[in-house]
């Protein structure tokens, strides 16, 4: 399977607890984002990566949240100290193209903090 | 089958018919519109996109049409199939910044 691979697809943690998740995008693909999704709405962007650099972070990111790309190929996305408002599945998207109106998702990480 | 208003959460359609799914954005200055597919427990699907300089695209089976105007966007499904259905969302690009906005979603809905 060459799509976008997540890990893992649930993560069952408890409150004040840190957990990391890991995306690797289509290998060609310089571009890689994580969205964050809550049941019913649309996808709600987190960050995003060219190559190792991240250019942009949503100011809805608070400091529990980090993320990083450090040989531009794979990423992984931290949440310190859990919060039951962070229950929610995480996305991973990696694009080929600069214009990133084309993503290519992952399954996503299921996230739910008891 | 139509989806009215800003938004109708569920729009259900019968095999063979066209649906539309309708869509109200939010930034004037979007220059790229589009539409993705999510299937449950799936991540969304990129389906179609629209620039802002254009009315009407055309792709296999589906049609996006912009109204600049009224700021409204709507993704048509021709001969619905049992496999279009999924929740369908609508989501705007603008200028350099890589973040997509996505919409509340329409689910779709489609007896055989």
């Amino acid at each position: 399977d060459t799509g976008v691979s997540q890990d893992p697809r649930h993560k069952i943690t408890k409150r004040g607890q840190n957990v990391t998740f890991r995306c690797d995008p289509i290998s060609e693909h310089n571009r890689l984002y994580w969205y964050r999704q809550t049941l019913g709405q649309g996808p709600e962007f987190l960050t995003y990566f060219q190559n190792e650099a991240q250019l942009e972070k949503s100011r809805l990111l608070s400091d529990r949240f980090s993320a990083e790309r450090p040989k531009g190929s794979f990423s992984t996305l931290e949440i310190q100290r859990t919060e039951q408002g962070d229950s929610a599945m995480y996305l991973c998207a990696s694009s080929p193209e600069p214009q990133g109106k084309k993503l290519f998702f992952g399954s996503g990480t299921q996230l739910s903090v008891l | 089958g139509e989806s009215v208003g800003l938004h109708l959460p569920t729009l259900s359609v019968q095999e063979g018919d066209n649906s539309i799914i309708n869509c109200a954005y939010s930034n004037s200055a979007s220059d790229y519109f589009i539409w993705y597919k999510q299937e449950s427990g799936k991540g969304p699907q990129f389906i179609i996109d629209i620039r802002s300089n254009m009315d009407k695209r055309q792709g296999q089976r589906v049609t996006v049409l912009l109204n600049k105007t009224v700021k409204h966007l709507s993704l048509q499904i021709a001969a619905t199939q049992p496999g279009d259905s999924a929740v369908y969302f609508c989501a705007e690009k603008s200028g350099n910044t890589g973040k997509l906005i996505f919409g509340q979603g329409t689910t779709l809905q489609v007896k055989p």
